[in-house]
């Protein structure tokens, strides 16, 4: 059964910290991964997009890891904003970008 | 502004009430899906269509639900009956039908619907 698992389920930390988040996934055939921001009463925004050929994405203060072989992904959150705040999303396309699985979410809180 | 947009943005109802909820996609997307989310969880698939015709329907759509997209443009999702359950943020999202931006769905703010 194709599934996308995240972890850890929340997450607290200091204004100016790092955090790392992790999604494991067993979608198969597997087309390319996506980490999503939600804002609270917000749909979904991309963040970054790997397809299986690329270890790692950036997007300024956000940086992603994908190891096709382990079907493991990261993101990397450097010096954190209180605006960082919200629901992160792994989110993994099978081959038709039709079938795309969800992650239950990490929810970040960056506090003063 | 030319993303995708819904309408209501909040909709509380009693139990047993029909509603109807709007997507307007991207212009240029054929591609349109309806997602559903409770707290705390990622969004679930419910259906989707590539111009007016409707694809796939999740499971989790049951008789009760309905999705039309007559003019391959607009979309609506309506609940008859509606049960304390059927309470969730509502999301719908559109991408172009070529493999472009390969396959993103933009979302829209969602419908967040309240069964009291």
């Amino acid at each position: 059964k194709n599934q996308v698992e995240q972890s850890p389920q929340s997450l607290i930390i200091l204004e100016g910290k790092n955090c790392t988040l992790q999604c494991n996934y067993t979608v198969s055939p597997f087309s390319n991964l996506r980490w999503y921001k939600q804002d609270t009463g917000r749909g979904p925004v991309s963040l970054t997009i790997m397809t299986f050929s690329e270890n790692t994405k950036s997007n300024g203060r956000y940086t992603a890891t994908l190891d096709a072989d382990t079907k493991q992904s990261s993101l990397h959150i450097t010096a954190s904003q209180l605006s960082d705040s919200a629901s992160y999303i792994c989110v993994v396309s099978e081959t038709s970008y039709d079938k795309v699985i969800f992650g239950p979410g990490t929810s970040l809180s960056v506090i003063p | 502004d030319t993303g995708v947009s819904q309408d209501p943005r909040h909709k509380i109802t009693k139990r047993g009430q029909n509603v109807t909820f709007r997507c307007d996609p991207i212009s240029e997307h054929n591609r349109l899906y309806w997602y559903r989310q409770t707290l705390g969880q990622g969004p679930e698939f419910l259906t989707y269509f590539q111009n007016e015709a409707q694809l796939e329907k999740s499971r989790l759509l049951s008789d009760r639900f309905s999705a039309e997209r007559p003019k391959g443009s607009f979309s609506t999702l309506e609940i008859q009956r509606t049960e304390q359950g059927d309470s969730a943020m509502y999301l719908c999202a559109s991408r172009t039908g070529t493999s472009g931006r390969q396959g993103e769905q933009f979302f829209g703010p969602g419908t967040r619907l309240t069964v009291l």
